[in-house]
């Protein structure tokens, strides 16, 4: 079945760039969506196919897939983006949705 | 506004079913996918399975295969997960998610219910 590989935990300081990683085979050829979730809260979408942005979602959410990695980058990150980060793709292959296993996002 | 809104927690014993529903408002119930998911204490999110509310067979995660049945009532706009034989490592948060649309099952989930705490203890 297919996998995707996230760290654990990403840690960044205010106003910089956090970087949160997905890694699967050849996940460039899958579109991949990302979920912020908060403690106690549903996760929500934050980027959509791969680089898309809901209406809501602030600029500073971005999103990039090629190869065998997807990235969800955050810029200028705020105390308020400190969340667990998923990554989810479609698998054609199994007729399956795999999500990630999930980033911690510690802002110091 | 669209709303999902679940049944509330549940207490199991193990070896029991337990079945959550998800009642969908604000939007064309048979227009998109619904999927459901769960989250054990302090780990990540887990697919089990989805449903076209507008006919057709459900698809199950492999995991979850002949343990879970998702069905619909059109006529509530309802959404229901059972699941069978229940054991500890079942206790979980369960979520049911909205498909952004009803043809394209490589679409995220744009809605999520508020989630269902299914506890399994004896």
């Amino acid at each position: 079945s297919y996998v995707l590989t996230q760290p654990p935990s990403v840690s960044v300081a205010p106003g910089k760039t956090a970087r949160i990683t997905c890694g699967g085979n050849d996940i460039g050829t899958k579109s991949v969506h990302w979920y912020q979730q908060k403690p106690g809260q549903a996760p929500v979408v934050v980027i959509y196919y791969n680089s898309d942005r809901p209406s809501g979602i602030p600029e500073r959410f971005s999103g990039s897939n090629s190869g065998n990695t997807a990235t969800l980058t955050i810029s200028r990150v705020e105390a308020g983006d400190e969340a667990d980060y998923y990554c989810h793709v479609w698998d054609s292959s199994s007729d399956q949705v795999v999500f990630g296993g999930g980033a911690k996002l510690t802002v110091l | 506004q669209v709303q999902l809104v679940q049944s509330g927690a549940e207490v199991k014993k193990p070896g029991a079913s337990v079945r959550v529903s998800c009642k969908a408002s604000g939007y064309a119930f048979t227009s998109h996918y619904m999927h459901w998911g769960r989250q054990a204490p302090g780990q990540g999110l887990e697919w089990m399975g989805m449903i076209n509310p507008n006919g057709g067979r459900p698809i199950y995660a492999q995991k979850f295969q002949g343990r879970v049945t998702v069905t619909r009532d059109t006529s509530t706009s309802t959404v229901y997960m059972e699941m069978s034989s229940l054991r500890s490592e079942d206790t979980a948060v369960y979520y049911c998610a909205r498909g952004f649309s009803g043809y394209d099952y490589r679409d995220p989930f744009d809605y999520w219910g508020q989630g269902t705490l299914v506890t399994v203890s004896s």
